[in-house]
């Protein structure tokens, strides 16, 4: 079946620093993949999603694509703020006839001051 | 503006008792959902709503129930309450495009 693999648990920068974290998904369709965030405290929200392979995403100063043939999808920002502090789940869209995404089990990202 | 409410935000259960945590959307949406967070294991989901009356099984239903007696409207029933159930469980709602507007969570201890 669908699905997605985060392998950084957990990712702790200062700030200014570069972000990049990855996934991998499997899945056999032509996908839409997310990324989502999620501050303490509140639920998961929606930050990009890329749509075409190889396009780009954009959202608050993140940038998001995917790779169809490695199957890969990463995110990155340039310059980390502390604000920036929160887990990010990598997220594989649905086929429009069950919209049941598959999630990520997500990456923490630490940012000190 | 369109939301997805919890209620209530955090509830102390009994092992064995009935707990109700109920969800309610102003966002048109068709699609509602029920998943749980648990440390470690990110987000798993327990049932879904694509329309009123009817709720289909998610990865993990084994110990819930849910009802959609609305639209706007979604609760998820937990019958007998265990330890095991103890977690944060997230409501959230789709138009079916996979974008998904989720509430604030509702921390449940079962103790």
């Amino acid at each position: 079946g669908d699905s997605v693999t985060q392998m950084q648990g957990q990712v702790t920068l200062s700030e200014d620093d570069f972000l990049f974290i990855n996934c991998t998904y499997s899945t056999t369709w032509y996908p839409t993949l997310f990324w989502y965030v999620q501050y303490p405290g509140e639920g998961p929200q929606l930050l990009l999603k890329v749509t075409t392979a190889n396009n780009k995403g954009i959202s608050r100063g993140f940038e998001a694509t995917y790779d169809k043939g490695t199957t890969s999808f990463h995110l990155q920002k340039a310059s980390v703020q502390e604000s920036d502090s929160a887990v990010y789940y990598c997220v594989l869209g649905a086929p429009s006839n069950t919209n049941k995404v598959v999630f990520g089990t997500g990456t923490r990202l630490q940012v000190l001051p | 503006e369109a939301a997805v409410t919890q209620s209530p935000r955090s509830k102390v259960a009994v092992t064995g008792g009935k707990v109700t945590l109920s969800c309610h959307q102003t966002n048109n949406h068709d699609y509602m959902y029920w998943y749980r967070q648990d440390t470690g294991h990110g987000l798993r989901l327990i049932h879904y709503s694509y329309v009123a009356d009817s709720t289909e099984k998610g990865d993990i239903p084994d110990g819930y129930k849910a009802s959609r007696p609305s639209q706007e409207n979604f609760s998820l029933i937990l019958e007998l309450a265990s330890l095991s159930q103890t977690a944060v469980y997230f409501c959230a709602s789709s138009s079916g495009n996979s974008d998904y507007t989720f509430g604030s969570g509702t921390r449940l201890l079962v103790i």
